[in-house]
Protein backbone atom coordinates (compact mmCIF):
# COMPACT_ATOMS: atom_id res chain seq x y z
CA UNK A 1 0.00 0.00 0.00
CA UNK A 2 1.03 3.37 -0.55
CA UNK A 3 1.49 6.14 2.11
CA UNK A 4 1.09 9.71 1.38
CA UNK A 5 3.06 12.41 3.10
CA UNK A 6 2.36 16.40 2.86
CA UNK A 7 4.35 17.49 5.66
CA UNK A 8 2.91 21.29 6.19
CA UNK A 9 -0.69 20.95 7.60
CA UNK A 10 -1.24 24.44 7.60
CA UNK A 11 0.89 27.25 4.80
CA UNK A 12 0.27 30.63 5.75
CA UNK A 13 2.26 33.17 2.74
CA UNK A 14 0.85 36.36 1.88
CA UNK A 15 -1.11 37.78 -0.94
CA UNK A 16 1.44 37.59 -4.19
CA UNK A 17 3.98 35.18 -2.82
CA UNK A 18 5.02 32.10 -4.03
CA UNK A 19 4.07 29.34 -2.28
CA UNK A 20 5.13 25.76 -2.74
CA UNK A 21 3.04 22.68 -0.88
CA UNK A 22 5.21 19.34 -0.73
CA UNK A 23 3.94 15.92 -1.20
CA UNK A 24 6.03 12.83 -0.97
CA UNK A 25 4.76 9.48 -1.42
CA UNK A 26 6.23 6.19 -0.43
CA UNK A 27 6.33 3.44 -3.63
CA UNK A 28 8.52 3.42 -6.76
CA UNK A 29 6.28 1.21 -8.49
CA UNK A 30 4.83 3.35 -11.85
CA UNK A 31 1.69 6.29 -10.20
CA UNK A 32 -0.07 8.63 -11.26
CA UNK A 33 -0.63 11.80 -9.21
CA UNK A 34 -2.89 14.01 -8.77
CA UNK A 35 -3.67 17.46 -6.36
CA UNK A 36 -7.11 18.27 -5.41
CA UNK A 37 -8.34 21.20 -3.87
CA UNK A 38 -11.25 21.97 -1.61
CA UNK A 39 -12.44 25.34 -1.60
CA UNK A 40 -14.67 26.21 2.42
CA UNK A 41 -17.45 23.88 2.46
CA UNK A 42 -17.03 22.72 -1.20
CA UNK A 43 -16.86 19.55 -2.39
CA UNK A 44 -13.17 18.56 -3.39
CA UNK A 45 -11.84 19.55 -7.85
CA UNK A 46 -9.16 18.36 -9.68
CA UNK A 47 -6.06 20.91 -9.87
CA UNK A 48 -3.69 18.82 -11.80
CA UNK A 49 -2.79 15.47 -12.82
CA UNK A 50 0.52 13.88 -13.59
CA UNK A 51 -0.44 10.35 -15.57
CA UNK A 52 3.06 10.28 -18.49
CA UNK A 53 4.94 12.36 -19.74
CA UNK A 54 6.78 15.59 -19.14
CA UNK A 55 7.50 15.90 -15.26
CA UNK A 56 6.15 19.47 -15.27
CA UNK A 57 2.50 19.71 -15.10
CA UNK A 58 -0.02 22.72 -15.41
CA UNK A 59 -3.21 22.69 -13.61
CA UNK A 60 -5.58 25.16 -13.10
CA UNK A 61 -5.89 28.78 -11.54
CA UNK A 62 -1.95 29.08 -12.01
CA UNK A 63 -0.51 26.12 -10.01
CA UNK A 64 1.95 23.77 -11.48
CA UNK A 65 3.40 20.83 -10.11
CA UNK A 66 6.60 18.66 -10.38
CA UNK A 67 6.80 14.90 -10.73
CA UNK A 68 10.38 13.71 -9.40
CA UNK A 69 10.58 10.29 -9.51
CA UNK A 70 14.02 9.62 -7.46
CA UNK A 71 12.60 11.61 -4.54
CA UNK A 72 9.32 10.20 -5.16
CA UNK A 73 7.98 13.97 -4.99
CA UNK A 74 5.00 15.67 -6.35
CA UNK A 75 5.39 19.41 -5.49
CA UNK A 76 2.34 21.41 -6.03
CA UNK A 77 3.88 25.52 -6.74
CA UNK A 78 2.40 28.41 -7.62
CA UNK A 79 4.26 31.92 -8.57
CA UNK A 80 2.17 34.60 -7.05
CA UNK A 81 -1.52 33.43 -4.87
CA UNK A 82 -4.54 35.31 -4.44
CA UNK A 83 -6.92 35.34 -1.34
CA UNK A 84 -9.07 33.13 -3.35
CA UNK A 85 -6.75 30.54 -3.18
CA UNK A 86 -7.23 30.08 0.28
CA UNK A 87 -8.28 26.00 0.95
CA UNK A 88 -6.78 22.75 1.64
CA UNK A 89 -5.21 20.95 -0.80
CA UNK A 90 -4.91 17.14 -1.08
CA UNK A 91 -2.08 15.18 -2.73
CA UNK A 92 -3.65 11.93 -3.92
CA UNK A 93 -1.60 9.02 -5.98
CA UNK A 94 -3.08 6.01 -7.83
CA UNK A 95 -1.33 2.84 -8.92
CA UNK A 96 -1.37 1.83 -12.33
CA UNK A 97 -2.94 -1.42 -11.51
CA UNK A 98 -6.14 -1.53 -9.08
CA UNK A 99 -8.23 0.84 -7.94
CA UNK A 100 -7.19 2.02 -4.89
CA UNK A 101 -6.63 5.77 -4.28
CA UNK A 102 -4.50 7.21 -1.55
CA UNK A 103 -5.14 10.68 -0.20
CA UNK A 104 -2.49 13.04 1.78
CA UNK A 105 -3.68 14.41 4.94
CA UNK A 106 -4.10 17.62 3.26
CA UNK A 107 -2.43 21.22 3.63
CA UNK A 108 -4.67 24.29 4.58
CA UNK A 109 -3.54 27.31 2.52
CA UNK A 110 -4.39 30.54 4.13
CA UNK A 111 -3.54 34.08 2.41
CA UNK A 112 -2.92 37.02 4.29
CA UNK A 113 -3.91 40.05 2.78
CA UNK B 1 -25.51 18.79 -16.08
CA UNK B 2 -24.11 17.66 -12.40
CA UNK B 3 -21.44 14.87 -12.53
CA UNK B 4 -22.03 13.02 -9.27
CA UNK B 5 -24.30 14.19 -7.63
CA UNK B 6 -25.49 13.47 -3.45
CA UNK B 7 -28.84 13.76 -1.45
CA UNK B 8 -29.10 15.13 1.04
CA UNK B 9 -26.33 17.68 1.22
CA UNK B 10 -27.56 18.44 4.50
CA UNK B 11 -28.68 15.25 6.82
CA UNK B 12 -29.08 15.95 10.98
CA UNK B 13 -30.71 13.70 13.04
CA UNK B 14 -30.37 11.82 16.30
CA UNK B 15 -28.28 9.12 18.22
CA UNK B 16 -29.88 5.55 17.10
CA UNK B 17 -31.52 6.70 13.87
CA UNK B 18 -31.27 5.03 10.36
CA UNK B 19 -30.36 7.11 7.54
CA UNK B 20 -29.30 6.93 3.92
CA UNK B 21 -27.10 9.03 1.74
CA UNK B 22 -27.97 8.22 -2.05
CA UNK B 23 -25.16 9.11 -4.85
CA UNK B 24 -25.25 8.87 -8.79
CA UNK B 25 -23.23 9.74 -11.35
CA UNK B 26 -23.77 10.24 -14.96
CA UNK B 27 -20.08 10.02 -16.21
CA UNK B 28 -20.40 6.17 -17.60
CA UNK B 29 -17.87 5.62 -14.65
CA UNK B 30 -18.15 1.89 -13.65
CA UNK B 31 -16.01 2.69 -10.39
CA UNK B 32 -17.40 4.32 -7.56
CA UNK B 33 -16.66 5.33 -3.92
CA UNK B 34 -17.66 6.75 -0.25
CA UNK B 35 -15.18 8.44 1.66
CA UNK B 36 -15.77 10.19 5.13
CA UNK B 37 -14.04 13.37 5.74
CA UNK B 38 -13.73 14.00 9.55
CA UNK B 39 -13.38 17.56 11.42
CA UNK B 40 -9.48 17.19 10.82
CA UNK B 41 -9.97 17.48 7.09
CA UNK B 42 -8.63 13.78 6.82
CA UNK B 43 -10.25 11.83 3.74
CA UNK B 44 -10.50 8.16 4.55
CA UNK B 45 -12.04 5.83 2.15
CA UNK B 46 -14.98 3.60 3.24
CA UNK B 47 -15.76 1.38 0.37
CA UNK B 48 -15.46 1.07 -3.39
CA UNK B 49 -17.92 -0.60 -5.86
CA UNK B 50 -16.44 -1.57 -9.81
CA UNK B 51 -19.85 -2.39 -11.73
CA UNK B 52 -22.33 -2.96 -8.95
CA UNK B 53 -19.56 -5.36 -7.15
CA UNK B 54 -17.60 -4.70 -3.86
CA UNK B 55 -14.19 -4.24 -4.40
CA UNK B 56 -12.82 -2.23 -1.61
CA UNK B 57 -14.27 -2.54 2.31
CA UNK B 58 -12.02 -0.54 4.57
CA UNK B 59 -12.52 -1.22 8.14
CA UNK B 60 -15.99 0.17 8.84
CA UNK B 61 -18.35 -0.57 11.61
CA UNK B 62 -21.15 -2.70 10.33
CA UNK B 63 -23.57 -0.51 10.49
CA UNK B 64 -22.30 1.24 7.30
CA UNK B 65 -24.04 -0.60 4.50
CA UNK B 66 -23.16 0.02 0.95
CA UNK B 67 -25.75 -0.48 -2.14
CA UNK B 68 -25.57 -0.58 -5.62
CA UNK B 69 -28.54 -0.67 -7.69
CA UNK B 70 -26.34 -0.33 -11.04
CA UNK B 71 -23.12 1.46 -11.71
CA UNK B 72 -24.70 4.83 -11.90
CA UNK B 73 -25.73 4.75 -8.03
CA UNK B 74 -24.37 3.87 -5.30
CA UNK B 75 -26.00 4.34 -1.70
CA UNK B 76 -24.78 4.21 2.21
CA UNK B 77 -27.14 2.87 4.51
CA UNK B 78 -26.26 3.67 8.33
CA UNK B 79 -27.99 1.87 11.28
CA UNK B 80 -28.00 3.41 14.21
CA UNK B 81 -26.37 6.65 14.02
CA UNK B 82 -23.56 7.48 16.82
CA UNK B 83 -21.97 10.84 17.57
CA UNK B 84 -18.86 9.85 16.29
CA UNK B 85 -20.43 9.29 12.74
CA UNK B 86 -21.01 13.22 12.39
CA UNK B 87 -18.69 13.98 9.53
CA UNK B 88 -19.04 14.85 5.89
CA UNK B 89 -19.41 12.21 3.66
CA UNK B 90 -18.47 12.50 0.11
CA UNK B 91 -19.15 9.99 -2.90
CA UNK B 92 -16.58 9.97 -5.82
CA UNK B 93 -16.56 8.06 -9.36
CA UNK B 94 -13.30 6.96 -10.87
CA UNK B 95 -11.74 7.16 -14.65
CA UNK B 96 -9.78 4.85 -16.40
CA UNK B 97 -6.41 6.23 -13.97
CA UNK B 98 -8.56 6.34 -10.70
CA UNK B 99 -8.96 10.15 -10.90
CA UNK B 100 -11.91 10.74 -8.66
CA UNK B 101 -14.59 12.67 -9.56
CA UNK B 102 -16.54 14.13 -6.16
CA UNK B 103 -20.26 14.67 -5.69
CA UNK B 104 -20.46 17.74 -3.77
CA UNK B 105 -20.51 15.79 0.10
CA UNK B 106 -23.62 15.21 2.74
CA UNK B 107 -22.91 16.67 6.39
CA UNK B 108 -24.34 14.49 8.90
CA UNK B 109 -24.84 15.67 11.99
CA UNK B 110 -25.83 13.44 15.27
CA UNK B 111 -27.37 15.07 17.85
Amino acid sequence: AQSVTQLDSQVPVFEEAPVELRCNYSSSVSVYLFWYVQYPNQGLQLLLKYLSGSTLVKGINGFEAEFNKSQTSFHLRKPSVHISDTAEYFCAVSENTGNQFYFGTGTSLTVIP
Amino acid sequence: DTAVSQTPKYLVTQMGNDKSIKCEQNLGHDTMYWYKQDSKKFLKIMFSYNNKELIINETVPNRFSPKSPDKAHLNLHINSLELGDSAVYFCASSSFYNEQFFGPGTRLTVL
